[in-house]
């Protein structure tokens, strides 16, 4: 239960085309939901996160998609560049229950070819 | 510079022979944590402290200890390390309260630990 389902596990895009990455989860108790962007050498970095109250988030090129009812949520990288080339990872937290305990997907290498 | 910093970033070992991963903030942060990364598995918590004296076992604590006595550092202890232990490892911290929406741990640059 404590588990995050990430998929796919690797994703070819071509340049200026949406990138989207799913994630679901099981847990209720989870309500809040951050994306994190690790490129090769370097831990992982937050990118962005979204509270099960609201539907979409958007920044920038980057947008999460939040279906509270199916467990669901998914990165969308629009327009995607080169530069977006990286692994990412949802995660997923009991914000009421114990903040430490931040839960990773498996991860998504993301290859934007030019 | 607002940091996680740990070190060493590469160490080689031999089974059986204790090591200490240090870990230090300097953001006056309450939450610390250590985790895990290996191929197709992602990043897999091992031990978390919400403050000084204050730790609780992740997913993965088997093999492992730590300790938190001062509220910078957070280090990650192998008495007996083994070669499944060989991995990735990063030490992140958060503020106790989220910073608007945008919580988030910050993480180090990363400790590869090998095993032989």
């Amino acid at each position: 239960q404590q588990q995050v389902k990430q998929s796919p596990q690797s994703l070819i895009v071509q340049k200026g085309g949406i990138s989207i990455i799913n994630c679901a989860y099981e847990n209720t108790a989870f309500d809040y939901f951050p994306w994190y962007q690790q490129f090769p050498g370097k831990g992982p970095a937050l990118l962005i996160a979204i509270r099960p109250d609201v539907s979409e988030k958007k920044e920038g090129r980057f947008t999460i998609s939040f279906n509270k009812s199916a467990k669901q949520f998914s990165l969308h990288i629009m327009d995607s560049q080169p530069g977006d080339s990286a692994t990412y990872f949802c995660a997923a937290l009991n914000y009421g229950g114990s903040q430490g305990n931040l839960i990773f997907g498996k991860g998504t290498k993301l290859s934007v070819k030019p | 510079e607002a940091q996680v910093t740990q070190n060493p970033r590469y160490l080689i070992t031999v089974t059986g022979k204790k090591l200490t991963v240090t870990c230090s903030q300097n953001m006056n942060h309450e939450y610390m944590s250590w985790y895990r990364q290996d191929p197709g598995l992602g990043l897999r918590q091992i031990y978390y402290s919400m403050n000084v004296e204050v730790t609780d076992k992740g997913d993965v604590p088997e093999g492992y200890k730590v300790s938190r006595k001062e509220k910078r550092n957070f280090p990650l202890i192998l008495e007996s390390p083994s070669p499944n232990q060989t991995s990735l490892y990063f030490c992140a911290s958060s503020p106790i309260r989220f910073a608007g929406v945008n919580y988030g741990y910050t993480f180090g640059s990363g400790t590869r630990l090998t095993v032989v």
